[in-house]
């Protein structure tokens, strides 16, 4: 059981607009930043989005994330086939003093 | 371009202790505004935070695993290394080194990781 809250599974076709949600508590989205990552079969996690919102050099701005209150999204525009990969979501929980993931979404172009 | 490179046994007896290192290059362990910390990921299943280190050795671990693990860093050879005792079954995963920005801005270098399985 995560500590943060995703859904299982998304999908979208190609072009189409997708978000992906992430629920925390006061102890971690509602008092830190979020992070997510994208995860290609086979390869290692890849920050995509740092402190809510922010894009790492090289991510394109087809992904965007937000914050409100103890809940966070990941939107992804003109969707494409190379997305297709699992996403996480993850903060820092200051009643555990550690990083805490959400159990991350399937993302399927359809 | 920093890289992280982990490196240890891929197979651990039950009731032993897991030991891994990651290796830096192309940048300083001793970088300010930096920790060092290992996640896993069993087969099939999502990310879990394992702990953290600074270089000067601050260290931070997920509470269910803290009893058993051990994050320890050698400026002098660019690395920290992972030790998680009382291995079972469950420890079984993909262990992966990653930097941290100023510990809450997520793990931006990532190692390629390392399958560890658990079995006699």
């Amino acid at each position: 059981q995560s500590v943060l809250t995703q859904p299982p599974s998304a999908s979208g076709t190609p072009g189409q607009r997708v978000t992906i949600s992430c629920s925390g508590s006061s102890s971690n989205i509602g008092s830190n930043t979020v992070n997510w990552y994208q995860q290609l079969p086979g390869t290692a996690p890849k920050l995509l989005i740092y402190s809510n919102n922010q894009r790492p050099s090289g991510v394109p701005d087809r992904f965007s994330g937000s914050k409100s209150g103890t809940s966070a999204s990941l939107a992804i525009s003109g969707l494409q086939s190379e997305d297709e990969a699992d996403y996480y979501c993850a903060a820092w929980d200051d009643s555990l003093n550690g990083e805490v993931f959400g159990g991350g979404t399937k993302l399927t172009v359809l | 371009q920093l890289q992280l490179q982990e490196s240890g046994p891929g197979l651990v007896k039950p009731s032993e202790t897991l030991s891994l290192t990651c290796t830096v290059s192309g940048g300083s362990i001793s970088s300010s505004s930096y920790y060092w910390g290992w996640i896993r990921q069993p087969p099939g299943k999502g990310l879990e935070w394992i702990g953290s280190i600074y270089y000067s050795g601050i260290t931070y671990y997920n509470p269910s695993l803290k009893s058993r693990v051990t994050i320890s860093v050698d400026t002098s050879k660019n690395q920290f290394s992972l030790k998680l005792s009382s291995v079972t079954a469950a420890d079984t995963a993909v262990y992966y080194c990653a930097r941290q920005q100023q510990l809450v801005q997520g793990e931006d270098y990532w190692g390629q990781g390392t399958l560890v399985t658990v079995s006699s």
